[in-house]
């Protein structure tokens, strides 16, 4: 089945810095691939998604980029605001209705 | 439009006793989902239906039962609770591939 590993854990940046989180995938098939943000005492919100047949792609601050032949992906999320603070969940998914594998998620802290 | 509703959000139980989690999405999505979150662990796959009538496990299917009562509702059952399965269980539906999720049931298990 799919592998998703994510890094880092944790990462602290100061307000206005850039932060990126780091995914690799194990299953050439899959093709989705979501960023999923957590706040606190809540469910898991999409922030943005990539299709495998599209290298990068952007909204406003956030950005994915997605390398196929190294089977990773990347979220990298500039100018960064307290309001960012949250966990991140990258996924993979197969084509088709199946379920998602996630990563294990990166702890977010901005300071201001 | 509530989006998925889980019920209920909190819930202290005995070890050895039963429950059912609720969930329900007023979305028109054939696919639906439960996880679990553990520190540390990220969401990990319980079981899934693609369609109604259909369900299929997960990851870590063991101690738990499913039934997708309508296009609508998709439930989880613990028969008989055990410590491991303290966790937050979150619900999930998509209409293709992006997934969108309740806000969580807090279990614990004494």
């Amino acid at each position: 089945g799919e592998n998703v590993e994510q890094h880092p854990s944790t990462l602290s940046v100061q307000e206005g810095d850039s932060a990126v989180i780091k995914c690799t995938y194990s299953d050439s098939a899959s093709n989705y691939f979501p960023w999923y943000k957590q706040e606190l005492g809540k469910g898991p919100q999409l922030i943005i998604d990539i299709r495998s047949n599209v290298g990068e792609k952007k909204d406003q601050r956030i950005a994915v980029t997605l390398n196929k032949t190294a089977k990773h992906f990347s979220l990298h999320i500039t100018e960064t605001q307290p309001e960012d603070s949250a966990v991140y969940f990258c996924a993979a998914g197969p084509p088709g209705r199946r379920a998602l594998t996630f990563g294990s998620g990166t702890r977010l802290q901005v300071q201001p | 439009n509530a989006g998925v509703t889980q019920t209920p959000k909190f819930q202290v139980l005995k070890t050895g006793q039963s429950m059912t989690l609720q969930c329900a999405q007023d979305m028109n999505h054939n696919s639906m989902y439960w996880y679990r979150q553990d520190p540390g662990m990220g969401l990990r796959l319980i079981y899934y239906s693609a369609s109604e009538g259909t369900t299929d496990k997960g990851e870590v299917p063991n101690g738990y039962n499913v039934s997708r009562l309508n296009k609508r509702e998709f439930s989880l059952r613990l028969e008989s609770a055990a410590p491991s399965q303290t966790s937050v269980y979150f619900c999930a539906s998509t209409p293709k591939e992006t997934q969108y999720f309740g806000p969580g049931t807090r279990l614990l298990v004494l």
